[in-house]
């Protein structure tokens, strides 16, 4: 199946300063990229739909000023969390589709998630 | 407001018995309803999906009913073995191309 992966696997980071989390499709390409966040113990959340080419779609309640999401190729998204605090601390993930292939199913793959840890 | 609830308890159930979770949502038409497996520190993985005119959908030691009027989804795994311990997630979509939005999932633990 196809693969996603992200990049850093974690990180900690100071109070205040930025962090960027890569998610690539490694062979494929896709349109539409999604981030999550998931605390301890909870399901996954959805942020944001990463649209290639255009802006993207913040679910409601995500500052889009705080988490800045660019889609600048068909195999990469980026989310930058900038100013961040010990609240931003979570597990994030990303997932694609693979429109070539998953048709009828709509599977999606995720990648294996960035803990971040904010002290 | 839509809502998805999964049994937010823990399932703890044998080995080679067969463990039933449950999906029910509310303000919700899905025309589709999956189902994904995430282990601890990794990103979910995709097991089934069913669609809104399929009672049942199977999958190896998988199935999967969905019940429109009861607006639920069950999933059963038989034979269950250790390895199928993990969360099981579920997440109800409509036709076309979607975000998709999960349940709170349930976490499954099989004992040898």
């Amino acid at each position: 199946g196809a693969v996603v992966s992200q990049h850093p696997s974690w990180v900690i980071c100071k109070s205040g300063t930025s962090v960027k989390i890569e998610c690539r499709s490694l062979d494929f390409q896709a349109t539409t990229m999604f981030w999550y966040r998931q605390f301890p113990k909870q399901s996954l959340m959805l942020m944001a739909t990463s649209n290639e080419g255009s802006k993207a779609t913040y679910e409601q309640g995500v500052e889009k000023d705080k988490f800045l999401i660019n889609h600048a190729s068909l195999t990469l998204s980026t989310l930058t969390v900038t100013s961040a605090h010990p609240e931003d601390s979570s597990f994030y993930i990303c997932s694609a589709r693979d429109e070539r292939t998953s048709g009828y199913s709509y599977e999606q793959y995720f990648g294996p998630g960035t803990r971040l840890t904010v002290t | 407001s839509q809502k998805i609830e999964q049994n937010s308890e823990a399932l703890n159930i044998q080995e080679g018995k067969t463990a039933t979770l449950t999906c029910n949502y509310t303000n919700y038409s899905p025309a589709y309803l999956q189902w994904y497996r995430q282990d601890p520190g990794r990103g979910p993985v995709f097991l089934l999906l069913i669609r809104e005119n399929e009672k049942e959908k199977r999958k190896e030691r998988l199935k999967v009913t969905f019940d429109t009027t009861l607006k639920q989804s069950l999933f059963h795994i038989t034979a269950s073995q250790p390895a199928d311990s993990a969360t099981y997630l579920c997440a109800p979509l409509g036709t076309g191309f979607q975000k998709l939005v999960f349940g709170t999932g349930t976490r499954l633990l099989v004992s040898p």
